[in-house]
Formats: C-alpha cells, sequence, structure tokens
C-alpha cells in the first residue's frame, strides 16, 4: 500500500464549478499535512498547509480527520488558472522527509 | 535572489555514460533533497542532507550518488546511466524551523 493515496484523475470541471480532492495517509503517526501545487511541467509549490480544525486560504479549503487518516481539498468557484496537478504531501515528524502522493490533476475549462 | 538553481535543464544520455546534476540555493537553508518524478509515481527521495557534511539515503538511492559540496550546493550524481534512469529530477531546499520544501525548476533527463 502507497503511503500517501490520492483520487485518480484527471478531473475535468467548468469554470466555476466546486471540485474536491481526497488524500489518505497510512502512517497514523504522521505529523504535519499539506498541498503543493505542480503546474504542466514546474516544480511543485506549496499551496497551503492542513490544521486539524481545517483551515481556508480564499477560494481553497483544506480538512484533516486524523481518525480516518483522510485530508482533502475544496476548490470554490474553479478559475482556468487552477488547472494543475495537485499533490497530498504528509510529514512524518517535524524536520523529517516529506512523503509525497502521486497527485491529481485537475483541468478547468471554459 | 535567485532561491533553488538546477542545471541543466535537459540532458540526453546514453546508457552507461555519467554525468553530474547540480543544485545550489542561496536561501541559507541547512537541508536539502534529490527527488525524481515519474509518471503516475508522484515525487520519489532520492537522497537528502540534513546539513553540510551530511547525506543519506531516500526512497530509491541505487544507481545514485550525491555530494553536499558546501551548505550552498548538492550535486546529484550518475556513474553509469540506464533507461531506468529516465526521469524529471528535482532538488528541493527546506529551514530549519519550517515544514516547507522549495523546489529548483527540474532537470529532464532521458537515458537511451
Amino acid at each position: 500500500r502507497k503511503e500517501v493515496e490520492q483520487d485518480p484523475g484527471p478531473f475535468n470541471v467548468p469554470e466555476g464549478a466546486t471540485v474536491a480532492f481526497n488524500c489518505t495517509y497510512s502512517n497514523s503517526a504522521s505529523q504535519s499535512f499539506f498541498w503543493y501545487r505542480q503546474d504542466c511541467r514546474k516544480e511543485p509549490k506549496l499551496l497551503m498547509s492542513v490544521y486539524s480544525s481545517g483551515n481556508e486560504d480564499g477560494r481553497f479549503t483544506a480538512q484533516l480527520n486524523r481518525a480516518s487518516q483522510y485530508i482533502s481539498l475544496l476548490i470554490r468557484d474553479s478559475k482556468l488558472s487552477d488547472s494543475a496537478t495537485y499533490l497530498c504531501v504528509v510529514n512524518l515528524q517535524q524536520g523529517g522527509k516529506l512523503i509525497f502522493g502521486q497527485g491529481t490533476e485537475l483541468s478547468v475549462k471554459p | 535572489n535567485a532561491g533553488v538553481t538546477q542545471t541543466p535543464k535537459f540532458q540526453v544520455l546514453k546508457t552507461g555514460q555519467s554525468m553530474t546534476l547540480q543544485c545550489a540555493q542561496d536561501m541559507n537553508h541547512n537541508s536539502m533533497y534529490w527527488y525524481r518524478q515519474d509518471p503516475g509515481m508522484g515525487l520519489r527521495l532520492i537522497y537528502y542532507s540534513a546539513s553540510e557534511g551530511t547525506t543519506d539515503k531516500g526512497e530509491v538511492p541505487n544507481g545514485y550518488n550525491v555530494s553536499r559540496l558546501n551548505k550552498r550546493e548538492f550535486s546529484l550524481r550518475l556513474e553509469s546511466a540506464a533507461p531506468s534512469q529516465t526521469s524529471v529530477y528535482f532538488c528541493a531546499t527546506r529551514g530549519m524551523a519550517a515544514y516547507e520544501q522549495f523546489f529548483g525548476p527540474g532537470t529532464r533527463l532521458t537515458v537511451l
């Protein structure tokens, strides 16, 4: 079983749609959680951290369920510029290595 | 302030050839990482360096060696390239008190 698993893509949605990505992780000792964004043929960049209480950044909302070992990312009012691959990332311990999911591709169409 | 730079951007090798991928950062970060990214596999850690003078194996170290030349530079060497090493290679850095990793633009390597 992969340590971090994500929904298979691609997700093709119209502009203005709401889309949700899911991610599960296998190690219950995982301490920190993140969503990274990767544009086509570019490097990954941090989109947002994921906190236990859930957190929001504009149109993006991240949720964490430690009991189910489940992370989600919700994007509201999708824009063309949201088209990218979204990577679910887990950190086992402070200062430790990051474990990346394989990514979910999002394509927002006009 | 260039952040994280990688050279070369593209490279084509023949099986058995050797090469070194270079990574440099001007962020004064202690930790540096080398990843490879393959379709459907996500980013996999090859080697990392928690600080100058130390290196450790990651998930997929076979066929690679690394050198942490100084705080700024972390190189990845392929001694005898194989087609299975065709991939996109990313270097990343992380500061002491932060979780976020900052990535370089990547090196696209093809081994024929």
